[in-house]
């Protein structure tokens, strides 16, 4: 079956314009995360969901970062008025349940964004 | 505040050799994972680690976990060229409240290079 997907794969934006990323978890996966990996770096957590409701947005950096997943499947991580220490990969991944024991996260190919 | 730190963050191997990977982590958790991330792609899940004692061997990777030392290892057997790629371990946290089961805390990576 598809895996996670998302898009674009690649966004070059101008310093103080607002982008939207948008994560297409897999088929039935409950929780869906997304993370932010610096180049050399592992990744880092933002925010996730269990199904429509977001359960810990702790990690999002500031009140310019949002999400949501209205339908508890695609989901948008949108970034206001983005400055260049935005610039990263983003990364959605998905999982069945959070909650249970054995859960596996498998991530998406991931967004380049590039803030100018 | 959970900290997961590799070591070590580089290493090169010579085909054939046996090393080891270590991670340690700072609070307690109920799950380890192991992901293998090629250049220029994403994370793909190696191992799930559940309780203490725990060990799991995929072909010339083996990983344990000793929840007490909160340590774990990935020890790779006789390397290969095609187990070039960088290594990183994360780790699952839960908030007191109980309604976050989600997070993951990656550690920085182990950059593993075999050479001929």
């Amino acid at each position: 079956g598809a895996g996670v997907s998302q898009s674009p794969r690649y966004k070059v934006t101008k310093r103080g314009q607002d982008v939207a990323l948008r994560c297409d978890p897999i088929s039935g996966h409950v929780s869906l995360y997304w993370y932010r990996q610096a180049l050399g770096q592992g990744p880092e957590f933002l925010t996730y969901f269990n199904y429509e409701a977001q359960q810990d947005k702790s990690g999002l950096p500031n009140d310019r970062f949002s999400a949501e997943r209205p339908e508890g499947s695609i989901s948008t991580l949108t970034i206001q008025r983005t400055e260049q220490r935005d610039s990263a990969m983003y990364r959605c991944a998905s999982s069945l349940v959070a909650r249970r024991v054995y859960n596996e996260q498998f991530f998406g190919p991931g967004t380049r964004l590039t803030v100018l | 505040e959970l900290k997961v730190e590799q070591n070590p963050l580089f290493l090169s191997m010579q085909e054939g050799k046996n090393y080891t990977i270590y991670c340690n982590y700072s609070t307690t958790s109920d799950r380890l994972y192991w992901y293998r991330q090629d250049p220029g792609k994403s994370l793909e899940s190696l191992f799930v680690l559940l309780s203490n004692g725990a060990v799991k061997q995929e072909g010339r990777l083996m990983a344990s976990l000793d929840t007490k030392a909160r340590l774990s290892t990935l020890h790779i057997t006789a390397a290969v060229h095609d187990l070039s790629a960088t290594y990183f371990c994360a780790v699952h946290s839960h908030n007191a409240g109980g309604t976050s089961y989600g997070k993951l805390t990656f550690g920085q990576g182990t950059i593993l290079t075999v050479h001929p």
